[in-house]
């Protein structure tokens, strides 16, 4: 199993520019979530999908967006990239609806810098 | 918000010491967990506690819950070199989602 895969590993972009972030787990697990990790502010929640089909807001939304295209792959896209948006992102999954609940596995994570 | 607060922010020991990081929180939670996250990786589960647990084993790791005083403590015993990593707590609640602490950075010279 290789647990949850993210693609890219780094990335650069120009403000205005957009992407997207791949996110796949091969562990069946319903919960998936995106964090962003800025020096000295931990990880915060950007979106989570609870189950297939469903996708919710979390703390920082604010500039993204999220797909979560099945069972195994959630994506997040930045549509206009700012600086303010350089950071290290993770994907996480874990197995219940009920994340909080139980085990978060993560991913290696994606430098990403906006130029 | 919700969001743990550990301390120290950092921790410098030697090898074959303790490490004893702490977590505060401000509301009810359901269980609360710890992760490590070495250098440039993403993070890795250590344990989980329940609400209703006051303490729990894991190998080396012991980690205490005291919900009166809305704190939970990570006591890594006989540290080694590769337990240098940061640490984080997290607060399940009602919700879906985990609530990450800002962490502590652990520092284990030999």
């Amino acid at each position: 199993n290789a647990g949850v895969t993210q693609t890219p590993k780094f990335q650069v972009l120009k403000t205005g520019q957009s992407m997207t972030l791949q996110c796949a787990q091969d562990m069946n697990h319903n919960s998936m979530y995106w964090y962003r990790q800025d020096p000295g502010m931990g990880l915060r929640l950007i979106y989570y999908s609870a189950s297939e089909g469903t996708t919710d807001k979390g703390e920082v939304p604010n500039g993204y967006n999220v797909s979560r295209l099945n069972k195994r792959e959630f994506s997040l896209r930045l549509e206009s990239a700012a600086p303010s948006q350089t950071s290290v992102y993770f994907c996480a999954s874990s197995p219940r609806r009920q994340g909080s609940y139980n085990e978060q596995f993560f991913g290696p994570g994606t430098r990403l810098t906006v130029l | 918000s919700q969001q743990g607060e550990e301390d120290p922010q950092a921790l410098s020991i030697q090898e074959g010491e303790n490490a004893t990081m702490n977590c505060s929180y401000k509301t009810s939670i359901n269980n609360l967990q710890w992760y490590r996250q070495n250098s440039g990786r993403g993070l890795v589960h250590l344990i989980l506690i329940r609400s209703n647990e006051r303490e729990k084993h894991s190998g080396r790791l012991r980690v205490t819950l005291d919900t009166s005083k809305k704190s939970s403590s990570l006591l890594i015993t006989a540290s080694r070199a590769a337990d240098t990593a940061s640490y984080f707590c997290a607060l399940g609640g009602a919700g879906t989602a985990l609530i990450f602490g800002k962490g502590t950075t652990l520092s284990v010279s030999s």
